[in-house]
């Protein structure tokens, strides 16, 4: 079946640190793969995606690499914002069914200036 | 462009009552999706909508329905509620939801509380 597992947080970083959250799946096929953010109170926010190998998607200064071999989607940024303080959750879905999203747990970061 | 909208933002309910949650796509979005979240089981899919007919569901009992309008717009339904349905509902729409380049748009959530 699909699953999606990420590391646990909270992870705590200073300003300007550099950020990695990891991100692996379990799938059958070819699935896409995303990064959503959750701000406090509000709903989910489309950070990046890549729907096949080797393909990286990237948006504000984020990152992260569809890697079939080691089945994983690492978000990386080089230099974090107090304002990219949140919850960042890593999904899946395969093509028979689109929308059918997985999640991982979510992992909150907490940058302090 | 408005973006996907849920009504209402918060609802207080007590065990054995029945909620009716509402979401309103993306104008020209026909395909509209339910998730759960909760601190516990994280974020679940509950059932996809399409052009008014339920196309695909997760793994919840049959008290959790949903439906969609000739409009687009959906609502689920939660009957007999429990505690444990004490949740943020989220609601996704996209054009079709039959391509890999779709986007999937999410709503701000209601946030339901069962007493």
């Amino acid at each position: 079946g699909n699953s999606v597992t990420q590391m646990e947080g909270p992870v705590t970083l200073s300003e300007e640190a550099f950020l990695t959250i990891n991100c692996t799946y379990t799938a059958t096929g070819y699935p896409s793969l995303f990064w959503y953010v959750q701000y406090p109170g509000e709903g989910l926010q489309l950070l990046l995606k890549a729907t096949k190998a080797d393909d990286k998607g990237s948006n504000k200064g984020f990152e992260a690499t569809y890697r079939k071999e080691t089945t994983s989607f690492h978000l990386e940024k080089g230099s974090v914002q107090v304002s990219d303080s949140a919850v960042y959750f890593c999904a899946l879905s395969d093509r028979y069914n689109f929308n059918k999203f997985y999640f991982g747990s979510g992992t909150k970061l907490n940058v302090k200036p | 462009k408005a973006g996907v909208t849920q009504t209402p933002r918060y609802l207080i309910k007590t065990r054995g009552q029945q909620v009716t949650l509402s979401c309103s796509p993306i104008s020209g979005h026909r395909s509209v999706s339910w998730y759960q979240q909760t601190p516990g089981q994280g974020l679940q899919f509950l059932f996809e909508y399409f052009s008014e007919t339920q196309r695909n569901k997760g793994n919840f009992p049959g008290r959790f329905s949903g439906r969609q309008f000739s409009n687009s717009r959906s609502e689920m339904n939660v009957s007999t509620l429990e505690l444990g349905d004490s949740a943020l509902y989220l609601c996704a729409s996209s054009k079709t939801g039959q391509g890999q380049q779709e986007t999937q748009y999410f709503g701000p959530g209601t946030r339901l509380l069962v007493l």
